[in-house]
């Protein structure tokens, strides 16, 4: 069965990184892409961005253009989100999810992580 | 980016009640609307997608449906198991944007 398993919590500086890892299993990696969504506390759902796995490309929101990079490496079948240039208001849940189709159009996310916490304070 | 409006943002109903929310969409989006349920500290569990279907497993009392740019997910006879946040996400183009979402509660 397919599985997302996500990098325990982080505690980070204002200004400081922070890199989250994605773990997938049951299915062939590189055949869809990986969605990274966040939650701040007591929010709704925001899109981050995402990566074909496959060749690297990745579509990132607007508004994280700039501080996150997303990578993947096939050799472990393992996505990564990097942060940077943390802020408080980046303090929040943040999922890996893979959608239920392999195409480029495909957003209906079927399957996600856990969740990983990252929390930012000084 | 394509923006969707859900409604109520909050709602408290009694187990058996029928209950429905609606998301509308800035523009038209076809069928391209799913829609998931949350409940806290889980991640979402994507419930319907492309309007109107079902993801196996789900309770039949879900429905979806849509008029236009409206969408509505029904719950037909509200169960207590059924609280929690309930999010659509437009699949029409990237980015797949989410609702501010409607959380449930059962009376």
């Amino acid at each position: 069965q397919v599985q997302l398993v996500q990098s325990g919590a982080e505690v980070q500086r204002p200004g400081a990184s922070v890199k989250v890892s994605c773990k997938a299993s049951g299915y062939k990696f590189t055949d869809y892409y990986i969605h990274w969504v966040r939650q701040a506390p007591g929010q709704g759902l925001e899109w981050v961005g995402r990566i074909n796995p496959n060749n690297g490309d990745t579509n990132y929101a607007q508004k994280f253009e700039g501080r996150v990079t997303m990578t993947g490496d096939s050799s472990i079948d393992t996505a990564y989100m990097d942060l940077n240039s943390l802020r408080s208001d980046d303090t929040a849940l943040y999922y890996c999810a893979r959608p239920d189709c392999s195409s480029s159009d495909c957003h209906t996310l079927e399957f996600w992580g856990q969740g990983t916490l990252v929390s930012v304070s000084s | 980016d394509i923006q969707l409006t859900q409604s109520p943002s909050s709602l408290s109903a009694s187990v058996g009640d029928r209950v429905t929310i609606t998301c509308r969409a800035s523009q038209y989006i076809r069928t391209y609307l799913n829609w998931y349920q949350q409940k806290p500290p889980k991640a979402p569990k994507l419930l319907i997608y492309a309007t109107d279907n079902l993801l196996s497993g789900v309770p039949s009392r879900f429905s979806g449906d849509r008029r236009g740019t409206d969408f509505t997910l029904t719950i037909s006879s509200l169960q207590p198991e059924d609280f929690g946040t309930y999010y659509c996400q437009q699949s029409y183009s990237g980015p797949g944007t989410f609702g501010q979402g409607t959380k449930v509660e059962v009376k």
